[in-house]
Formats: structure tokens, C-alpha cells, sequence
């Protein structure tokens, strides 16, 4: 079993739904969790960072976190075709320095 | 803020030459940087972790005698990849941690990235 898995996709979501990208973690003393968006040929960007249970919004995005059901989830309201490109998953483990990534959903959003 | 930089952007060389890509943290310092690796299509790899002022820890697989990582100061990182290979072209992406200052948490902010090209 890997330590962070996410759906490869392609997801396809239509211009203005939402878009819903799932990773599920395997380490259960996991403590920091974050969402990066790559764009083809650029470098991963940080868009969200959770680290307690609940939701966490911030503009169009939504982080949500079930540290009991190791399952972390990032919402997309609105989508727009702006917002296609690879969003990744990553998950650090307590007293760990690194990230730990899943592979990546690829996410196509529809004019 | 949370501005890391790579130069240079791109490099071409030649078969058996060495290249160094360096990687800055612009508004913060970085006690610890993480150097990456992704070929096209493919995920992330993580090749290895600096600490400022220590030896590099090196992922399995990685050899530490092939890519030499130093990170002499808390706002600079290099990656020197020696005897540089065809199958050593690749996309190589830097991330800086800001482990003291205000986003004292483990987030790691990431460079542009160097795409390298050995002919």
C-alpha cells in the first residue's frame, strides 16, 4: 500500500461545478497535510495546508480533513479552466522533515 | 512572501560535464531544503534533504557521489550534478521550509525549477 494515494484520474468537471480531488494516507501519525497545484512544465505551488480535522476554506478552495478515516479532500467551487492541471497530495509525518506526495490527480475542467 | 528561486532556468551540456543549479530562498530562511526530480509524465522524486551547515541526507537510490548538495548558507542551496549523462536530463525542482520564522509549520514553498538537457 503506498503512504499517500490519489485517483491518477483524468477528472473531468464542467466549467462552474465543483470539483472534488480525494487522497487517502496511510501513516496514522501523520500531523500536516497539503494540496499543490502543478501546471504542465511548471513547478508545484502550495495551495492549502490543513493540519486538524474539520474544513478549511480560503477563496474557492476547501480543504477537508478526517484524521480518523486517514482521508484528506480539497473542493474546487466555481472551477474554472484556469484550474486544470495535476493537483497533488502531500502528507508529513510527525518529526519528519520530508513530504511524503501521491502521484497526482490530473484535473481538466470543460468550457 | 515564501519566494524561492532557481538559476538557472534551463542549461544545456555536454555529455561528461558537470552543471550547478542553485536555489534561494528570497524573504525567508531556510533551515532545510529538499531537492526534487521528475521526468516527463512522471511524479515527484525526492533525491535529497539539506540542512543548513550538515551533510545532505540522500534518498535510496540517489548517488551522493553523482549529485553533490551544499547548503553552506540559510538562504542558499546548491545541486551539482557531475559527470552529467543523457539519462540525467530531467526537470530538477528545489523546495525551501521556513522552520523559524512566521510559517513556522512544514510547508515547503517551491522553485521554478531547472530543466537540464545533456547532450
Amino acid at each position: 500500500q503506498k503512504e499517500v494515494e490519489q485517483n491518477s484520474g483524468p477528472l473531468s468537471v464542467p466549467e462552474g461545478a465543483i470539483a472534488s480531488l480525494n487522497c487517502t494516507y496511510s501513516d496514522r501519525v501523520s500531523q500536516s497535510f497539503f494540496w499543490y497545484r502543478q501546471y504542465s512544465g511548471k513547478s508545484p505551488e502550495l495551495i492549502m495546508s490543513i493540519y486538524s480535522n474539520g474544513d478549511k476554506e480560503d477563496g474557492r478552495f476547501t480543504a477537508q480533513l478526517n484524521k480518523a478515516s486517514q482521508y484528506v479532500s480539497l473542493l474546487i467551487r466555481d472551477s474554472q479552466p484556469s484550474d486544470s492541471a495535476t493537483y497533488l497530495c502531500a502528507v508529513n509525518r510527525r518529526g519528519a522533515q520530508k513530504l511524503v506526495f501521491g502521484q497526482g490527480t490530473r484535473l481538466t475542467i470543460n468550457p | 512572501g515564501a519566494v524561492v528561486s532557481q538559476h538557472p532556468s534551463w542549461v544545456i551540456c555536454k555529455s561528461g560535464t558537470s552543471v550547478k543549479i542553485e536555489c534561494r530562498s528570497l524573504d525567508f530562511q531556510a533551515t532545510t531544503m529538499f531537492w526534487y526530480r521528475q521526468f516527463p509524465k512522471q511524479s515527484l522524486m525526492l533525491m535529497a534533504t539539506s540542512n543548513e551547515g550538515s551533510k545532505a541526507t540522500y534518498e535510496q537510490g540517489v548517488e551522493k557521489d553523482k549529485f553533490l548538495i551544499n547548503h553552506a548558507s540559510l538562504t542558499l542551496s546548491t545541486l551539482t550534478v557531475t559527470s552529467a549523462h543523457p539519462e540525467d536530463s530531467s526537470f530538477y525542482i528545489c523546495s525551501a521550509r521556513d522552520q523559524y520564522g512566521e510559517r513556522r509549520n512544514y510547508e515547503q514553498y517551491f522553485g521554478p525549477g531547472t530543466r537540464l538537457t545533456v547532450t
